[in-house]
């Protein structure tokens, strides 16, 4: 049982490039969501889906695009990547229902912008 | 809107020492509660979580919290800490009956353990 799983781990860009963050999970989760995690600032919510074929925006989504494949995928892209978005990004799942539950984190993507 | 303080932000214990790190958030109404643990270059893990019932919950590794809804506060403990409980640690909240969207974390807190 994989969980929550996330590619690549880490990622040197130039600015200006371009990317995709994949996350699949095998639980059969409804909801999916993307962090990113900061020193000193903890997880923000980027974005989030609440089901397949929905997203909506977090926290801090500028910058940002998302896209649900399908249930079990949740892709975050950075189309023009920037300094500032140096950091780790979590993708985590939870189960259906979504209220007084858990979530499921991946094992983190750190990302560098040079 | 929810916000979550955790005060300590680094803590230095020696093996076998008592821990306590404190979490306390801002809201009127029920909420859940949550700890997560980050291990050196590992995921978010659960610890523990109260949603209803005793205030005092018991999670994995022998670490519990507590829920006093006075204080608002729901502080992590372990009585006696071992090197591979260095980590950090995260508290998060949210409202009662609503989704993992709208659950705040905490800044962490920095447990280092020395042998």
């Amino acid at each position: 049982n994989a969980g929550v799983t996330q590619t690549p781990k880490f990622q040197v860009l130039k600015t200006g490039q371009s990317m995709t963050l994949q996350c699949a999970q095998d639980m059969n989760h409804n909801s999916m969501y993307w962090y990113r995690q900061d020193p000193g600032m903890g997880l923000r919510l980027i974005y989030y889906s609440a089901s397949e074929g929905t997203t909506d925006k977090g926290e801090v989504p500028n910058g940002y695009n998302v896209s649900r494949l399908n249930k079990r995928e949740f892709s975050l892209r950075l189309e023009s990547a920037a300094p500032s978005q140096t950091s780790v990004y979590f993708c985590a799942s939870s189960a259906p229902g979504g209220a007084n539950t858990e979530a499921f984190f991946g094992q983190g993507t750190r990302l560098t912008v040079v | 809107a929810q916000s979550v303080s955790q005060h300590n932000h680094h803590v230095i214990l020696s093996e076998a020492a008592s821990l306590e790190l404190g979490c306390n958030y801002s809201y009127g109404g029920t909420v859940n509660l949550f700890w997560y643990v980050q291990y050196p270059g590992q995921h978010l893990q659960l610890l523990l979580k109260y949603f209803s019932g005793d205030p005092l919950v018991k999670g994995i590794k022998g670490f519990e919290a507590e829920f006093i809804k006075s204080k608002f506060s729901f502080n992590l403990r372990k009585p006696s800490v071992q090197w591979s409980d260095t980590a950090e640690y995260f508290c998060a909240v949210n409202a009662r009956n609503t989704g993992f969207q709208k659950l705040v974390f905490g800044t962490g807190t920095r447990l280092l353990v020395s042998p």
